[in-house]
């Protein structure tokens, strides 16, 4: 079945760095992909998307291409702030309307 | 606008019992739908409401049960608490099933304890 894998964390970074958290996924057909981000004391929140192969979500400084060949959505961010401190899910379209999480990546940024 | 809200915040049963949460969907939504998720998992899908009706449903026993009222509101039950079910319920509404869009407006949970 449908399926998402991301990256373990926790990840820890310093304010300005670089950010990269892989997302895979497996499916039938082409479904739409999601970042969902949870702030510490929050509800989820959708942070980006994309609909189709080779669309580019953005949102915040965040990043997220839908990659049909490698199967791949990688979110990235050039440079990271205290504030981006969060949980975030890889999530895919489900058949029935539902989204299908990945386990989530917690981000800790260190001013 | 009003965001979604759920109730109650936190709560702790023991096992063999029965619980209902409950969730208000956020202002012109028509869909919920509901979300289980185990420490350090992602969010499961449990089923979704559309107009009052069952529109779909995850991998969960019959055990979980829910409602949706002409406001849209929602209610999840679940009967004969077993430890597994510990876990954050999340209420999630949407426009026409998400209308494949994929945005869900989530609220903060109900975390459960069963004892």
């Amino acid at each position: 079945g449908n399926s998402v894998t991301q990256m373990e964390g926790p990840v820890t970074l310093s304010e300005e760095a670089f950010l990269t958290i892989n997302c895979t996924y497996t499916a039938t057909g082409y479904p739409s992909l999601f970042w969902y981000v949870q702030y510490p004391g929050e509800g989820l929140q959708l942070l980006l998307k994309a609909t189709k192969a080779d669309d580019k979500g953005s949102n915040k400084g965040f990043e997220a291409t839908y990659r049909k060949e490698t199967t791949s959505f990688h979110l990235e961010k050039g440079s990271v702030q205290v504030s981006d401190s969060a949980v975030y899910f890889c999530a895919l379209g489900g058949s029935q309307g539902n989204l299908i999480f990945g386990k989530g990546t917690k981000l800790s940024v260190k001013p | 606008e009003t965001g979604v809200t759920q109730s109650p915040t936190h709560l702790i049963k023991t096992r063999g019992q029965q619980v209902t949460l409950r969730c208000s969907s956020q202002s012109g939504h028509n869909t919920v739908s509901w979300y289980q998720q185990a420490l350090g998992q992602g969010p499961q899908f449990i089923f979704q409401y559309y107009r009052e009706e069952e529109n779909g449903r995850g991998n969960f026993p019959p055990r979980f049960s829910g409602l949706q009222f002409p406001n849209y509101s929602s209610e999840l039950n679940v009967n004969a608490l077993e430890l597994d079910d510990s876990a954050l319920y999340l209420c999630a509404s949407s426009f026409d099933r998400g209308a494949g869009t994929g945005e869900l407006f989530f609220g903060e949970g109900s975390r459960l304890t069963v004892l």
